[in-house]
């Protein structure tokens, strides 16, 4: 059983990084049927995509978002990670790491529970 | 203007049959996208509930009953959910999504009640 346990620090000022790291458990973690995925979701509004690495680490970002956002993988340890740079309140969301998988077309079947990051002064 | 867009709200009585619409922007063709449907309840992460491309190109995620079915309408370019039988736990905010220039694109979302 595949399970995605994300964590990271929930309250940072203006003009902080924001870093959430999400460990996967259960699965390989560099099957090319797999891409590693961030989307947040502010409080009461809809799902916004940030980006995601592949099994090779080629990454593909939200370009709205890009200029902000790195996310980067560690093999040894099957996770990966976000950083998305100059948070304002705009950012305040919940943060979920999520699978996406070429089995049903290329879907995302497995998430992580999601961290809360505020942005406030 | 948003590459979809859903109504934010709809609601229907239990063991009616709902109709969820996705259109997407008038600029592009629905013909070749495959549509992604999310449901969402409070507190949790969103589940997969079914992607569809064409009659011959879809997927039903696991455990998904059958009352849960997409399609799409080529004239409204718009993809839709149906839930048929309605059930008071189909309560929950759904969500489409789509592939566009090499992006992930959700919806705004539609809040379904059932009531």
């Amino acid at each position: 059983q595949v399970q995605l346990q994300q964590w990271g620090a929930g309250l940072l000022k203006p003009s902080e990084t924001l870093s959430l790291t999400c460990a996967v458990y259960g699965g390989s973690f560099t099957f090319s049927d797999y891409y590693w995925t961030w989307i947040r979701q502010p409080p009461g509004k809809g799902l916004e995509w940030i980006g995601e690495i592949s099994h090779s680490g080629s990454t593909n970002y939200n370009p709205s978002l890009k200029s902000r956002v790195s996310i980067s993988r560690d093999t040894s340890k099957n996770q990966f990670s976000l950083k998305v740079s100059s948070m304002t309140a705009a950012d305040t969301a919940v943060y979920y790491c999520a699978r996406r998988s070429a089995e049903g077309g290329w879907l995302f079947d497995y998430w992580g529970q999601g961290t809360l990051a505020t942005v406030s002064s | 203007q948003a590459v979809l867009t859903q109504p934010s709200s709809l609601s229907a009585s239990p063991g009616a049959s709902a109709s969820l619409t996705c259109t997407l922007r008038s600029d592009i063709n629905i013909g070749t996208y495959r549509i992604y449907w999310y449901q969402q309840k409070p507190g949790s992460p969103p589940q997969f509930l079914l992607n569809y491309k064409s009659d011959s190109d879809k997927h039903q995620g696991s455990g998904v009953p059958s009352r849960f079915s997409g399609s799409k309408v080529a004239s409204a370019n718009a993809g839709f959910l149906l839930i048929s039988g309605l059930q008071p736990e189909d309560e929950a905010d759904y969500y489409c999504m789509t592939w566009h220039s090499s992006a992930v694109v959700f919806g705004g979302g539609t809040k379904l009640t059932v009531l």
